[in-house]
């Protein structure tokens, strides 16, 4: 079945720096690539998503990338802050998650 | 306006005993899901309900998982004779266009976190 792996599974930065979460996905047909933040004892949040006709989409200090060819798409956070805290889910479409990404911005 | 609500937002239970989880989606929302996310993992689809009838049991794990949705809102989660490995957080998400329809956003509830002792 499809299938997404996510990498890394925790990333530490100081404020200020940028971080960059890595997915790859198993079906060539996914088209639609959505990120979620989830705090502590809280749903996942949708933070930006992107769909298979564009390469590449930003808003404000987060950004998602797309490579198809490679099947793999990644989310860039710049001038991180603390309260980007939190643990990062990459989806392939609506179902299938990848297993998360514990960010810690360090002041 | 309101969101995804879950209710109860904590259950403990003994192995064995029926537990029911319930979710009221945002209004209007036709397409209801059902997430289980295990300590420290990813979330992983149990079914998916399009109104009133879910087109995609696939994730549910086994016959002790069971679920309904009764006039396009509210649904529950059944799990009968619980064990330990049920132990998780069960989340809630709702859209307001079906499933294949990618130019939609989930909405997620907060979670019941069930603990089998």
């Amino acid at each position: 079945g499809e299938n997404v792996e996510q990498h890394p599974s925790t990333l530490s930065v100081q404020e200020g720096d940028s971080a960059v979460i890595k997915c790859t996905y198993s079906d060539s047909a996914s088209n639609y690539f959505p990120w979620y933040k989830q705090e502590l004892g809280k749903g996942p949040q949708l933070i930006i998503d992107i769909r298979s006709n564009v390469g590449e989409k930003k808003d404000q200090r987060i950004a998602v990338t797309l490579n198809k060819t490679a099947k793999h798409f990644s989310l860039h956070i710049t001038e991180t802050q603390p309260e980007d805290s939190a643990v990062y889910f990459c989806a392939a479409g609506k179902l299938i998650f990848g297993q998360g990404t514990e960010l810690s911005v360090k002041p | 306006g309101a969101g995804v609500s879950q209710s109860p937002s904590n259950k403990v239970t003994e192995k064995g005993k029926d537990v029911e989880l319930r979710c009221d989606p945002i209004s209007g929302h036709t397409a209801l899901y059902w997430y289980r996310q295990r300590l420290g993992q990813g979330l992983e689809f149990l079914i998916y309900f399009q109104g009133n009838s879910a087109p995609d049991k696939s994730g549910l794990p086994s016959d002790r998982f069971s679920a309904e949705r009764t006039g396009e809102s509210v649904s529950t989660l059944t799990i009968q004779r619980t064990q330990q490995e049920d132990s998780a957080v069960y989340l809630c998400a709702s859209s307001s266009l079906p499933l294949g329809l990618s130019r939609d956003t989930q909405y997620f509830g907060p979670g019941t976190r069930l603990t089998v002792l």
